[in-house]
């Protein structure tokens, strides 16, 4: 089955510093989805970008499929956006998503 | 607040216990899947239903079962629980349970086995 790596495993932040999150997939995929787990626990959808770029506030997205990898840019960060982020993709004719290991973010004041 | 619900948001019990998690799926969305999050295996995906019928299923234990009710909500039932089965349990929702839609996740079912 398709497997799926991010990067860094851990990040460390200073509140306003910008950051980049990277997702490979070892497969073409139909699906891939951005989390973020608050420290609640909640997993809350950022993203659904099988290809293509998205924006949503401070935070962006993009998949370039064809070499099977996506990033998850986060500017201006804030406390607010610490957590583990999880990307998560699903490929072939398969519903169930395969999740990343994550990336834990720490945003300082 | 993704319009998915799971209810208990936390549950303590005991190894041997049986214990039933609900999922209520955003409105409009016939599509539900159940996912296990635990530290040493991370986030796993268990089992799916569509319109009431098993769609896909993964690595769900024999232990395990669920099911969707006529009113498109859903319930997974865990029995002879094990210290292992401690995990944060989400449900997902998504309209037509299709590969190409997004799958939204509820606030999650924290489970302590002790």
């Amino acid at each position: 089955g398709i497997q799926v790596e991010q990067s860094p495993p851990d990040l460390i932040l200073q509140e306003g510093a910008n950051s980049t999150l990277r997702c490979n997939f070892s497969d073409s995929v139909n699906n891939l989805q951005w989390f973020h787990q608050n420290p609640w626990g909640q997993l809350i959808n950022l993203f659904y970008i099988p290809s293509g770029t998205k924006q949503n506030g401070r935070l962006s997205a993009t998949t370039v499929a064809t070499e099977r990898y996506s990033l998850l840019y986060i500017s201006s960060s804030q406390t607010t956006d610490s957590g583990v982020y999880f990307c998560a993709a699903l490929s072939g004719g398969y519903n169930k998503l395969i999740f990343g290991a994550g990336t834990r973010l720490a945003v300082h004041p | 607040d993704s319009g998915v619900t799971q209810t208990p948001k936390h549950l303590i019990t005991a190894t041997g216990q049986r214990v039933t998690l609900r999922c209520s799926p955003r409105s409009g969305d016939l599509s539900v899947y159940w996912y296990q999050q635990s530290l040493d295996q991370g986030l796993q995906f268990l089992i799916q239903y569509y319109n009431g019928e098993e769609r896909a299923k993964g690595n769900i234990l024999e232990r395990f079962s669920a099911q969707q009710f006529p009113d498109l909500h859903s319930e997974l039932n865990l029995s002879s629980l094990e210290l292992g089965d401690s995990a944060l349990y989400f449900c997902a929702s998504s309209v037509e349970g299709t590969p190409l839609e997004t799958q939204y996740f509820g606030p999650g079912t924290r489970l302590l086995v002790l």
